[in-house]
């Protein structure tokens, strides 16, 4: 039973950058696309990217580009979430999920908490 | 503003039905297949209805989704404690380029 195991609770300043990983345990990715997806406190769900990691090719959201860089390790099954020019606003969990075909979301990550404080 | 709105929220009484709207365009729910999300506080969330209506094996068949046009619906037949959570729709926007979530609602048991 493949699962999303995420990386650690982060706590950054503002301006910096944080990296959150995403392995796949029990399992591969195989041909499946990882998105990122986070929730600011009180807020909903925003989606920030998504790669295919076979084969490297990632696409970001609007609202992201220039600030995000999604990548992934194919032999280690790991994607990692890059979040550049930190700022309070960005106070999130971040999630990670596996993408099936209809554009759904069938496996999560448990959710990595970054807190960006002075 | 978000691009699927959703009412914010939304209630009955055990055993009772609740329905969940997700208004959207063409440009997302009018071209393609809606999916929506359970998320319980300090859970991920979870997979309630691909497809427009298809539920996976797993998830009681007591929540059902269906779509006309640029609109899709969530509802929960039956209502229980445990169904207390939020609700989002998703689809993706081919004018935005984007995934998108609806702006979620809040389903409380009273």
């Amino acid at each position: 039973q493949v699962q999303l195991v995420q990386s650690g609770a982060e706590v950054k300043k503002p301006g910096s950058s944080v990296k959150v990983s995403c392995k796949a345990s029990g399992g591969t990715f195989s041909s499946y696309t990882i998105s990122w997806v986070r929730q600011a406190p009180g807020q909903g769900l925003e989606w920030m990217g998504r790669i295919i990691p076979i084969l490297g090719i990632a696409n970001y959201a609007q609202k992201f580009q220039g600030r995000v860089t999604i990548t992934a390790d194919k032999s280690t099954s790991t994607a990692y979430m890059e979040l550049s020019s930190l700022r309070s606003e960005d106070t999130a969990v971040y999630y990670c999920a596996r993408v099936r075909e209809y554009g759904d979301y069938d496996l999560w990550g448990q959710g990595t908490l970054v807190t960006v404080s002075s | 503003q978000s691009v699927l709105p959703q009412p914010p929220s939304a209630s009955g009484t055990p055993g009772q039905s609740v329905a969940v709207s997700c208004s959207g365009g063409s440009s997302n729910i009018g071209n393609g297949p809606v999916t929506w999300y359970q998320h319980l506080p300090g859970t991920a969330p979870k997979l309630l209805i691909y497809n427009n209506y298809q539920r996976p094996s797993e998830v009681p068949d007591r929540f059902s989704g269906s779509k006309s046009g640029t609109s899709a619906s969530l509802t929960i037949s039956g209502l229980q404690s445990e169904d207390e959570a939020d609700y989002y729709c998703a689809a993706w926007d081919l004018d935005l380029d984007d995934y998108v979530f609806g702006s979620g609602t809040k389903v409380a048991v009273l």
